[in-house]
């Protein structure tokens, strides 16, 4: 199956500081990338929708100017949190559909990478 | 109309047993139905899925069963093992649009 991989899969930084999440398609390409975010015992809540050469959608209640994404490549797409607080720290997942034809808009899911802001 | 509801919340069955988890959506749009696995510290992982011009589908132990009609869908996993214990999330897509995911089941079998 298509293979999705993220980086780093977790990190620990300093309140205030920013934190980059890559996410990469590595056996197919992909227009369309969503970063998820999950709390413990929760379903996965949908940050944002990343295109690649346009600018993201985000849901309602996300603050784009704190949480930064960039897909500038068919395989790749990244998350910045700007300015990281305490609350900030949760489990973040993203997924790349594989556009290709060999799945119905298929959604494939990166491992997740732990944020923990001190 | 865009929900998806999961029941149950937690679900504990013995090895060997035949956990069910139900799935109500109200958006008849909706085209496509899978079911997600989740280990903790992990990302979801694709179980099966299913379109619902299928009643039934089966993949090795895990079978969706889906009635259009009522607008339901539920996964039976057949001869359960301990390494199925996870969280398991139904969804519903339609198109291009984003996936709506249900609540998730926390699933544990016991030996």
């Amino acid at each position: 199956g298509a293979v999705v991989s993220q980086h780093p899969s977790w990190v620990i930084c300093k309140s205030g500081t920013s934190v980059k999440i890559e996410c990469r398609s590595l056996d197919f390409q992909a227009t369309t990338m969503f970063w998820y975010r999950q709390f413990p015992k929760q379903s996965l809540m949908l940050m944002a929708t990343s295109n690649e050469g346009s600018k993201a959608t985000y849901e309602q209640g996300v603050e784009k100017d704190k949480f930064l994404i960039n897909h500038a490549s068919l395989t790749l797409s990244t998350l910045t949190v700007t300015s990281a607080h305490p609350e900030d720290s949760s489990f973040y997942i993203c997924s790349a559909r594989d556009t290709s034809g060999r799945a119905y808009n298929e959604q494939f899911f990166g491992p997740g990478t732990r944020l923990t802001v001190l | 109309q865009q929900q998806v509801k999961q029941s149950p919340q937690s679900l504990i069955v013995q090895k060997g047993g035949i956990p069910i988890i139900n799935c109500a959506y109200e958006n008849t749009a909706f085209d496509y139905f899978p079911w997600y696995q989740q280990f903790p510290g992990k990302g979801p992982a694709l179980l099966i899925a299913i379109r619902p011009d299928v009643s039934e589908k089966k993949e090795g132990r895990f079978t969706i069963s889906f009635n259009k009609s009522a607008k339901q869908f539920s996964l039976h996993i057949m001869d359960s093992q301990p390494g199925d214990s996870a969280t398991y999330f139904c969804a519903a897509l339609f198109g291009n649009e984003k996936l709506t995911f249900g609540t998730g089941t926390r699933l544990t079998i016991i030996p």
